[in-house]
């Protein structure tokens, strides 16, 4: 089956930097990749999302790179925010399959 | 009432008891699912239900039992659990189960098992 591995697993930055997250996915017939952001207390939120067809997608200060040959993908927070603290998952999910394959998590706090 | 609402929050229970988790989702969606988060571990899926009928269960030992009454409606039903057990469980919830459309999670049930 599908393998996800996260990195790094914990992640601190300065207020205002950037962060990234990368990701890497075993099976190449993985073709959606979403994001979650989980703050304390709470379940997971979609932040953002990207499919095979595409290279990056960009939603204000978050975006998202696949590389489908080389089989990651990477989130990338600019100008971060205390309010960006909270632990991140990548996941993977085949078109057809019932699952989604999810990493470890990446805890991110930004130090104001 | 909006998205996916889990109850209880937080359940402590002894090996012996039996209690049960509920999920209800107001987002429309066909599927839904129970997930089981445990610190430093990807989350797990335990089951899937589409359109109210299951079409997963990820090897879950059956001291765990789901019921889905409709496709609002989620439940996991507990009996005699181990310590092993205690855990994050969240209840999710997306409109297609083909795995391209988003899981909506609720904010999930803390238990413990003493």
């Amino acid at each position: 089956g599908e393998n996800v591995e996260q990195h790094p697993s914990t992640l601190s930055v300065q207020e205002g930097d950037s962060a990234v997250i990368k990701c890497t996915y075993s099976d190449s017939a993985s073709n959606y990749f979403p994001w979650y952001k989980q703050e304390l207390g709470k379940g997971p939120q979609l932040i953002i999302d990207i499919r095979s067809n595409v290279g990056e997608k960009k939603d204000q200060r978050i975006a998202v790179t696949l590389n489908k040959t080389a089989k990651h993908f990477s989130l990338h927070i600019t100008e971060t925010q205390p309010e960006d603290s909270a632990v991140y998952f990548c996941a993977a999910s085949i078109k057809g399959g019932n699952q989604f394959y999810f990493g470890t998590g990446t805890s991110l706090t930004v130090i104001p | 009432e909006t998205g996916v609402t889990q109850t209880p929050r937080h359940l402590v229970m002894g090996m012996t008891n039996k209690k049960s988790l509920k999920c209800e989702q107001h987002l429309g969606h066909n599927a839904m699912y129970w997930y089981k988060q445990s610190a430093k571990k990807p989350l797990e899926l335990m089951f899937v239900y589409n359109f109210k009928e299951q079409t997963e269960n990820n090897s879950v030992p059956s001291r765990f039992s789901p019921e889905c009454p409709n496709s609002s409606h989620l439940f996991l039903h507990l009996h005699t659990l181990q310590p092993e057990d205690s855990a994050l469980y969240l209840c999710a919830s997306s409109q297609d189960p083909r795995g391209d459309s988003p899981l909506h999670f609720g904010n999930g049930t803390r238990l413990t098992v003493t």
